[in-house]
């Protein structure tokens, strides 16, 4: 059982989409991380959000704290096919543990 | 511009054999990690390291063991293979302990591992 369950697992849309990625967990955490992977790499940080409710936006991209901070989400307008890759989301666990969803694989399609 | 080092980058191996994959920062981090990232699973937290001379266990220990003898380095040991241990092994970094707020993890590219 994960305890971050991303959704949808896979996603192939067309470029000038809008989408959305879910990060839904029963636990509460303090901060929650999401993290881009493209193939043959390591994954990178994309933002960090900590307060409950809290939104935040890197260019097309926009991320958002569930009020009781046990789920987050990740929109993106307008989709380009830079965008494809791999999503994760992370979460600390306990007091040394990072854990993360199992992803959400992103196909834009040209 | 270097971060994190991982070797081999792809590797394959007869089950029972020993293998110890390497990684080494030169960011001056304090914690260090290891994840494997397996289809549908994502990434799971093997060992990690706060600090040199310091380990902990993570999600999946068992048929794994690290050292971290000094800031740089820290690497990671099967003792004897298995082939369920075929996976992506990821080593990363960060400057601070995890603790109630998150810092940034850095990663290194992989490693890729096939026992047979």
């Amino acid at each position: 059982t994960q305890l971050l369950e991303q959704s949808p697992q896979f996603l192939s849309i067309q470029e000038g989409e809008n989408l959305t990625v879910y990060c839904n967990s029963s636990s509460v955490f303090s901060s929650l991380q999401w993290y881009r992977q493209e193939p043959g790499e390591g994954p990178v940080l994309l933002v960090t959000v900590v307060t409950g409710g809290e939104v935040k936006k890197l260019k097309r991209l926009t991320f958002q704290f569930g009020d009781a901070r046990k789920d987050s989400s990740l929109h993106i307008t307008a989709a380009q096919p830079g965008d494809t890759g791999l999503y994760l989301c992370a979460g600390i666990q306990g007091a040394q543990k990072l854990v993360f969803g199992q992803g959400t694989r992103l196909t834009i399609n040209p | 511009i270097a971060g994190i080092t991982q070797a081999p980058t792809s590797q394959i191996l007869a089950a029972g054999r020993r293998m110890t994959l390497r990684c080494t920062q030169d960011m001056r981090h304090n914690a260090m990690y290891w994840y494997r990232q397996d289809l549908g699973l994502g990434l799971r937290l093997i060992h990690y390291s706060n600090t040199a001379g310091t380990t902990g266990k993570g999600e999946v220990p068992d048929g794994y063991s690290v050292s971290r003898a000094n800031t740089d380095d820290f690497p990671l040991t099967l003792a004897s293979a298995v082939p369920s241990q075929t996976s992506v092994y990821f080593c990363a970094s960060s400057l601070l302990r995890l603790a109630a707020k998150l810092g940034e993890l850095f990663f290194g590219e992989g490693s890729r591992l096939t026992v047979l």
